[in-house]
């Protein structure tokens, strides 16, 4: 049974980096394909990017060249880090198997972005 | 960047009736079309991939259709469980994009 659980600060800065972690326990993260999906506080779904147990990534242009993921094999899991963050960055994140269909999500961790 | 628009924002219906979700792309998605279920402080969950195929445990009253540009998910006779927020996401081209949502409410 394939379990995500991602974490990281609830808190960030503005202009800071937020880092998020993804722990998947069940399958290998070398299996999977993995992407990362935020909802803003009372809005839908945008999808950040996905990444590869190999390191290849996509990312949505829509966020500048802010995104950056990376997989911990040793770990199974996978990050996110988004640079340069401003209140619009302030959103539940989630990571998520698949780059298609996303067929397992985790709970998702609230992140607000504020001094 | 494929946009994807999805009719109505809100449907209001009865117990036991049925719901028909309409979700259009701005170019064809070929079958690349998944639907998901999002209830209030849960995480999305997947109901429909390649536009009509059910995930793993999804109910038979679900059942997705369409192709291109055009698609539909249809819940045969709605449960209290139901009643959520329903957005569709295109798979056929980068970035990956979501439609607005729509919200199946009790009539």
């Amino acid at each position: 049974q394939v379990h995500l659980q991602e974490s990281g600060p609830g808190l960030v800065k503005p202009s800071e980096t937020l880092s998020l972690t993804c722990t998947v326990s069940g399958p290998s993260i070398s299996d999977h394909y993995w992407s990362w999906v935020r909802q803003a506080p009372g809005k839908g779904l945008e999808w950040i990017g996905y990444i590869s147990y190999s390191g290849s990534a996509n990312y949505n242009p829509s966020l500048k060249s802010r995104p950056t993921m990376s997989v911990d094999t040793s770990k199974n899991q996978c990050s996110l880090r988004l640079s340069s963050v401003t209140a619009a960055d302030t959103a539940v994140y989630y990571c998520a198997k698949g780059v298609g269909g996303m067929d397992v999500w985790g709970q998702g961790t609230p992140v607000t972005v504020s001094s | 960047e494929i946009v994807m628009t999805q009719s109505p924002a809100t449907l209001s219906v009865s117990p036991g009736e049925r719901a028909t979700l309409s979700c259009r792309a701005s170019r064809s998605v070929s079958s690349s079309l998944a639907w998901y279920q999002q209830k209030p402080g849960q995480a999305p969950r997947l109901l429909i991939y390649g536009a009509s195929t059910r995930a793993t445990g999804i109910p038979a009253r679900f059942s997705g259709g369409g192709s291109g540009t055009e698609f539909t998910l249809t819940i045969s006779s709605l449960q209290s469980e139901d009643f959520a927020v329903y957005y569709c996401q295109q798979y056929n081209d980068w970035p990956r994009t979501f439609g607005q949502g729509t919200n199946v409410e009790i009539k």
